[in-house]
């Protein structure tokens, strides 16, 4: 069963510097999502990308985040320069032409230290 | 705008007793998807179900049941028999409008005591 993938599952990276989550959606899909999860509570939109643009993106996605897809396979979260308060499970997902449900990947945990 | 709620943050039942999960919804979309995730420590988000706003037919699948009104914005979860693996937090979500962005509540804590 085809599925949506993110690489990597866990990520620690130093606070102010750059992170790359990296999701893989699946093949015939042309809606794009990412999510974000902080620890012990919802899950909250982020942005979702259609035609290689951002057609919607949340107040928390602010200038520090920009998306991405850079090969007509991957699909790409960049946080600039990253705070504590970046930890948190992203999820990536993606949805069907006729755009009736969003398939999660598995997360990538990020901790910021 | 779309809001979910999930008015109970932990619930603890013990091993094979029924227990139903509450969400209320609100959305001014007339065509929209309600789902409900589980979410198991591990911390994948794990698909459970999907109803669209015209179809109000109540569903099983094993253990599990949905009831979903539209009368009440309704879409209320109920696992039978419970046990030690349903403990989990699961969440219920809306999505509608252009892009079908999903708008998730604030999930419920399920813990299945033996």
């Amino acid at each position: 069963e085809p599925e949506v993938t993110q690489t990597p599952s866990h990520q620690v990276t130093q606070m102010g510097q750059e992170v790359i989550l990296r999701c893989v959606p699946i093949s015939n899909h042309l809606y794009f999502y990412w999510y974000r999860q902080i620890l012990g509570q919802k899950v909250e939109f982020l942005v979702s990308f259609y035609n290689n643009e951002i057609s919607e993106k949340s107040e928390i996605f602010d200038d520090q985040f920009s998306v991405e897809r850079p090969d007509g396979s991957n699909f790409t979260l960049k946080i600039r320069s990253t705070k504590l308060e970046d930890s948190a499970m992203y999820f990536c997902a993606s949805s069907t032409p006729t755009v009736t449900e969003a398939f999660f990947g598995q997360g990538t945990r990020l901790t910021v230290v | 705008a779309q809001k979910v709620t999930q008015a109970q943050t932990e619930i603890s039942v013990v091993e094979k007793e029924d227990v139903t999960l509450d969400c209320v919804y609100e959305t001014r979309d007339t065509t929209y998807y309600l789902f409900w995730y589980k979410q198991p420590p591990s911390g994948e988000l794990v698909f459970l179900i999907r109803r669209n706003s015209f179809d109000e037919q109540n569903e099983i699948s094993g253990r599990y049941s949905w009831n979903f009104q539209k009368s009440t914005s309704s879409f209320n979860f109920t696992i039978t028999a419970s046990q030690v693996v349903d403990s989990a937090v699961y969440f219920c979500a809306l999505s509608s409008g252009g892009y079908q962005k999903v708008t998730f509540g604030t999930g419920t804590k399920l813990q299945v005591i033996p």
